[in-house]
């Protein structure tokens, strides 16, 4: 697609339910990141994904956590159990590589509130 | 591991007022920096990047950002801001390794008043 799209753009759930959540990525990306975004606060590193493999998972708050790209392409965050904290916009991106590399393309996000 | 600065939580110019946010890295080697720009309920739109080369970077919208290495900064100016301008700017920090992960500053809300 042109750009980076998530689904859903909004998301309200009851406590202790699981949620996932869905990236696509631009056509041809072969990163893809997941950040979250608290209200009032920066954007926090959640996980990584070079292909479909993912070097980097150290930002995932907890084992409720995960996540899954299959075909090089869409990901999936899972949210197991969630929590009133798990409550944020959700925002995925993507980057290619060579001369684009490390600049990378963000989707509108996932907004998610847990009552 | 590399970091982010910005300073300013909030600033507030007049319409027309020139405008510069503030941004400090910590990195070991000359980093990638980039700005980014949000807007309420939307995601992250790139206004500039910086890899290597001229130190005085323009982007889209008007805004431009200088490097300099000796302070650390990578700071964002407008010579004169418009009231669609007003939203959160963030500054981010990548490595020249690869896709890695940027890290981003908290952020900078930018008001603009009449």
């Amino acid at each position: 697609g042109a750009g980076v799209s998530q689904s859903p753009s909004n998301k309200v759930t009851e406590k202790g339910k699981d949620v996932e959540l869905r990236c696509d990525p631009i056509s041809g990306h072969t990163a893809l990141y997941w950040y979250r975004q608290s209200l009032g606060q920066g954007l926090e590193f959640l996980i990584y994904f070079q292909g479909n493999s993912a070097p980097d998972k150290s930002g995932l708050p907890s084992d409720r956590f995960s996540a899954e790209r299959t075909g090089g392409s869409v990901s999936t965050l899972t949210i197991q159990r969630t929590q009133q904290e798990d409550s944020a916009v959700y925002l995925c991106a993507s980057s290619s590589i060579g001369a684009a590399r490390n600049t990378i393309y963000f989707g509108e996000g996932s907004w998610l509130t847990v009552v | 591991a590399q970091s982010v600065t910005q300073p300013d939580i909030h600033i507030t110019v007049s319409e027309g007022a020139s405008l510069e946010l503030r941004c400090n890295y910590s990195y070991g080697a000359t980093p990638y920096l980039f700005w980014y720009v949000q807007s309420p309920g939307q995601g992250l739109q790139l206004l500039l990047k910086y890899f290597s080369g001229d130190t005085l970077v323009q982007g889209i919208k008007g805004f431009e950002a200088e490097f300099k290495r000796s302070q650390s900064s990578f700071n964002l100016r407008k010579p004169s801001v418009h009231w669609s301008d007003a939203a959160e700017y963030f500054c981010a920090v990548g490595t020249p390794s690869g896709n890695t992960p940027l890290v981003f500053g908290k952020g900078t809300r930018l008001s603009v008043i009449a």
